[in-house]
């Protein structure tokens, strides 16, 4: 059974750096065709992609938000951490991770996380 | 960048119609479409992949359709419980895009 989960800060600062971690089982991100994406949705608005780990240490990131991202993975303790620098009250939202896979979803999000919502205010 | 714009925005319908919602990329994106439910409070689901084939465990009354620049999401016979927002997505070009949805409601 895959399952995964969000993990940070729920509230951070304007100009802080968000991390967030992504804890996984039920997969290995060493098995040749699976990956992990971060995607967000300010409250009341559609989804929006962020970025993508494969197993193979091949990273996609958003072109609007590429200079501020930054994801990495850590197969031994199976979890994925994304980074966001410079957090601005537009950065608010719930940040979801989901696992994809060649095989399970033809490269779609299959598995989801519950989501944790980020909260930027003074 | 590819936009996918989906319509209506907001589909009003009772049980045991059928619903039809669209989705246009702003280029070909081939296949390579996928449709997500997600219910409210909830994260998104998987429905179809590439275009027209259903995720495990979807039931029967959720088609999808389409190829290119144009594709449909058929819902045969509303249930209750298909309350939701329903989002495209392509994974035919970096960066991979969601539309900006289309929630349908129950009368």
């Amino acid at each position: 059974q895959i399952t995964l989960k969000e993990s940070g800060p729920t509230l951070v600062k304007p100009t802080q750096t968000l991390t967030l971690t992504c804890t996984f089982s039920g997969f290995s991100l060493s098995t040749s065709g699976v990956g992990v994406g971060w995607i967000r949705q300010p409250p009341g608005k559609a989804l929006e992609w962020l970025a993508l780990i494969y197993w193979d240490d091949d990273k996609r990131y958003s072109p609007s938000l590429r200079s501020r991202l930054t994801i990495t993975k850590d197969t031994s303790k199976n979890q994925v951490v994304l980074t966001l620098t410079n957090m601005d009250p537009v950065d608010t939202a719930t940040y979801f991770c989901a696992h994809t896979s060649r095989i399970s979803s033809r490269y779609y999000f299959d598995y989801w996380g519950q989501g944790t919502l980020v909260t930027v205010s003074s | 960048e590819i936009v996918l714009t989906q319509s209506p925005a907001t589909l009003s319908l009772s049980p045991g119609e059928r619903a039809t919602l669209s989705c246009r990329a702003s280029q070909s994106v081939s296949s390579y479409l996928a449709w997500y439910q997600q219910k409210p409070g909830q994260a998104p689901r998987l429905l179809i992949c590439d275009a027209s084939n259903r995720a495990t465990g979807i039931p029967a009354r959720f088609s999808g359709s389409g190829s290119g620049t144009d594709f449909t999401l058929t819902i045969s016979s509303l249930e209750p419980e298909d309350l939701a927002v329903y989002y495209c997505q392509q994974r035919s070009n970096w960066p991979w895009t969601f539309g900006q949805g289309t929630k349908v409601e129950i009368k």
